[in-house]
């Protein structure tokens, strides 16, 4: 089944201790996204990368780290949370020239 | 700046009514203007997508209708049914560009 998968789907955390969220695709695609989506607010993009090893920022890359050493994989890192990092964050993926994105199902971060 | 304004914030239609949601852009760039839908819990999905060269694009119920020279687009959802309740957002993407750049949603309810 194509899919994007994404963990963990929930997770509570302190502020300052690192987490890592993963994100990983079957479909061969390029392209890689990650978003977020607070109320009100929308769906607002953090990182996206091309293709492997290129990564750039997105409209709210602030706080965020990524990295793109294999085609299906795209984990969010972030080093040192803060609470206005709680969110819901989604994992998008498309194939290059192609303008679906196929979303993940969300994890959803609170950070304390 | 936001590139993409999307209204109502939130929706409530009776069943069998017609439910219309509302997008003007700014960026004349965009080429391809896809409407997600999103239900509680899920990540966004695909619904109906349109390119500027036509003026409305019908899949079943759902329709869109594009105005290039206004750079308006809006969705009708026909004969509303308590299972389109959701969130659904509009979004815009350059040609070649995998990247899309999301209005802020409607959270649409379909009372029975």
């Amino acid at each position: 089944e194509a899919q994007v998968t994404q963990n963990p789907r929930y997770l509570i955390t302190v502020t300052g201790k690192k987490l890592t969220v993963t994100c990983s695709q079957n479909m061969n695609h390029e392209y890689m996204s990650w978003y977020r989506q607070d109320p009100g607010l929308g769906l607002r993009q953090i990182y996206y990368s091309m293709n492997v090893e290129v990564t750039d920022k997105g409209d709210v890359p602030e706080g965020y780290k990524v990295s793109r050493k294999e085609k299906r994989n795209f984990p969010l890192i972030l080093e040192s949370p803060s609470p206005n990092q709680t969110s819901l964050y989604f994992c998008a993926s498309s194939s290059q020239g192609e303008y679906e994105q196929y979303f993940g199902p969300g994890t959803r971060l609170t950070v304390t | 700046q936001q590139q993409v304004k999307q209204s109502p914030q939130s929706l409530i239609v009776q069943k069998g009514g017609i439910s219309i949601i509302n997008c003007a852009y700014e960026n004349t760039a965009f080429d391809y203007f896809p409407w997600y839908q999103q239900f509680p819990g899920k990540g966004p999905a695909l619904l109906i997508a349109i390119r500027p060269d036509v003026s409305e694009k019908k899949e079943g119920r759902f329709t869109i209708s594009f105005n290039k020279s206004a750079k308006q687009f809006s969705l009708h959802i026909m004969d509303s049914q308590p299972g389109d309740s959701a969130t659904y957002f509009c979004a815009a993407s350059i040609e070649g560009y995998s990247t899309l750049t999301f209005g802020k949603g409607t959270m649409l309810l379909v009372s029975p």
